[in-house]
């Protein structure tokens, strides 16, 4: 299965900031997935990022927001913008190898 | 709308119990399912998952599961635990031809030795 590294691990950021994380995979793949997984809930999707199209955003989560950058098939980036507390989250990027879900290891953010 | 549900949100054992998670979706399709465990400090890692076939399905380190279609469900169990079973999981649930999961709110399972 694919190999992820996310990064940064951990961040503590000031409100109104923005935090831009990044995900590489260790294999080319077409769809890439940003997570949000917040204190004592489950993990919900964000948005899909394509390579060489605009990201599939859900219900609920903005461009504005959460620009997704995807410049090639083994790289994307997430960006939380004009960050508050209620963004306080793990961020989590995954790849489907076909046979389930890999996830990185997530980027514990903390905003104050 | 499509959800999971994961009726224990923690759990608490001795070393050697047995362990059964539950996980019930919604969804009347056809479903691929998924559980997933998220050591402390780890990332999430598959644990086992059905497609189709035989609805029972091993997985690693001891996991089984078994997809009852009439009872919407996909309860993970262990004959034994051990310590190191100390960990949080995920039950997930993509319907056929999506790439989009839907995530349960995760059980805490600790371990005592």
């Amino acid at each position: 299965s694919a190999v992820i590294s996310q990064k940064p691990s951990r961040d503590i950021c000031q409100r109104g900031t923005s935090l831009t994380i990044q995900c590489q995979v260790d294999s080319q793949v077409t769809m890439m997935f940003w997570y949000r997984q917040q204190p004592g809930q489950s993990l919900t999707l964000i948005a899909t990022a394509n390579q060489g199209s605009e990201a599939t955003y859900e219900s609920g989560f903005v461009i504005d927001k959460f620009p997704i950058s995807r410049p090639n098939l083994t790289f994307s980036t997430l960006t939380v913008s004009n960050m508050s507390p209620e963004d306080s989250s793990i961020y989590l990027c995954s790849v489907d190898g076909g046979a389930g879900y890999t996830f990185g290891s997530g980027t514990r953010l903390t905003v104050v | 709308a499509q959800s999971v549900s994961q009726h224990n949100h923690h759990v608490i054992l001795s070393e050697a119990a047995s362990l059964e998670l539950g996980c019930n979706y919604s969804y009347g399709g056809t479903v691929n399912l998924f559980w997933y465990v998220q050591y402390p400090g780890q990332h999430l890692q598959l644990l086992l998952k059905y497609f189709s076939g035989d609805p029972l399905v091993k997985g690693i380190k001891g996991f089984e599961a078994e997809f009852i279609k009439s009872k919407f469900s996909f309860n993970l169990r262990k004959p034994s635990v051990q310590w190191s079973d100390t960990a949080e999981y995920f039950c997930a649930v993509s319907t056929s031809g999506t790439y989009k999961y839907i995530f349960g709110t995760g059980t805490r399972l600790k371990v005592l030795a």
